[in-house]
């Protein structure tokens, strides 16, 4: 069954490091996400990426996160100043159409 | 804006008993409500559901929408152990986010 890959699986940085997720959508879907889950809290929308650019942002997504699909088949998030509540699990998830989203395993980032 | 509620927020119930699972929804041009199992990392895929009346089955669990009342439950039968796990219920418009619920965990004892 096909899969949403996401690396690394835990990431640990210093306070206002620069940090990269990785993911790679399944093949032939064309909508990307971020999600992120602090722990013990609910799974909360972060970005939608559609034909190369962000159809959707939560207020979350400020100027210190950035998204990209660099080589049409990874899809990245990217944080330029890491903060102590950034740390979360980081979920990427792809979607064919109207069907079900597929998650991906996560990224546990973890800011020190 | 957008807002999930699931209830109960916990639940503990013995091998074999039948739960249900209910969740509510205030979405902007709704679409598509799901259903997932969280256990340790990430959701993982139950149902979606886009019409009312509708039941989807799969195995022991089941589920049905709603639409007049903005609601949807999830139905367990004959729970096991293996079926303790974060239940999280999303619902969205399209091919936009989902917002989540807070989920319900449920615990099966033996």
């Amino acid at each position: 069954e096909p899969e949403v890959t996401q690396t690394p699986s835990h990431q640990v940085t210093q306070m206002g490091q620069e940090v990269i997720l990785r993911c790679v959508p399944i093949s032939n879907h064309l909508y990307f996400y971020w999600y992120r889950q602090i722990l013990g809290q609910k799974v909360e929308f972060l970005v939608s990426f559609y034909n190369n650019e962000i159809s959707e942002k939560s207020e979350i997504f400020d100027d210190q996160f950035s998204v990209e699909r660099p080589d049409g088949s990874n899809f990245t998030l990217k944080i330029r100043s890491t903060k102590l509540e950034d740390s979360a699990m980081y979920f990427c998830a792809s979607r064919e159409a109207l069907y079900d989203y597929t998650f991906g395993s996560g990224t546990r980032l973890t800011v020190v | 804006e957008d807002k999930v509620v699931q209830s109960p927020l916990s639940l503990v119930v013995h091998e074999g008993d039948t739960v249900t699972l209910n969740c509510s929804y205030e979405v902007t041009n709704f679409r598509s409500l799901l259903w997932y199992k969280q256990e340790k990392k990430a959701p993982t895929f139950l149902f979606m559901l886009t019409s009312s009346g509708i039941e989807k089955k799969s195995g022991r669990l089941s589920s049905i929408l709603d639409k007049k009342e903005l609601s949807s439950i999830l139905n367990i039968t004959a729970t096991q152990t293996g079926d303790s796990a974060i239940y999280l219920c999303a619902a969205g418009g399209g091919y936009q986010k989902v917002t989540f619920g807070t989920g319900t965990k449920l615990q099966v004892i033996p």
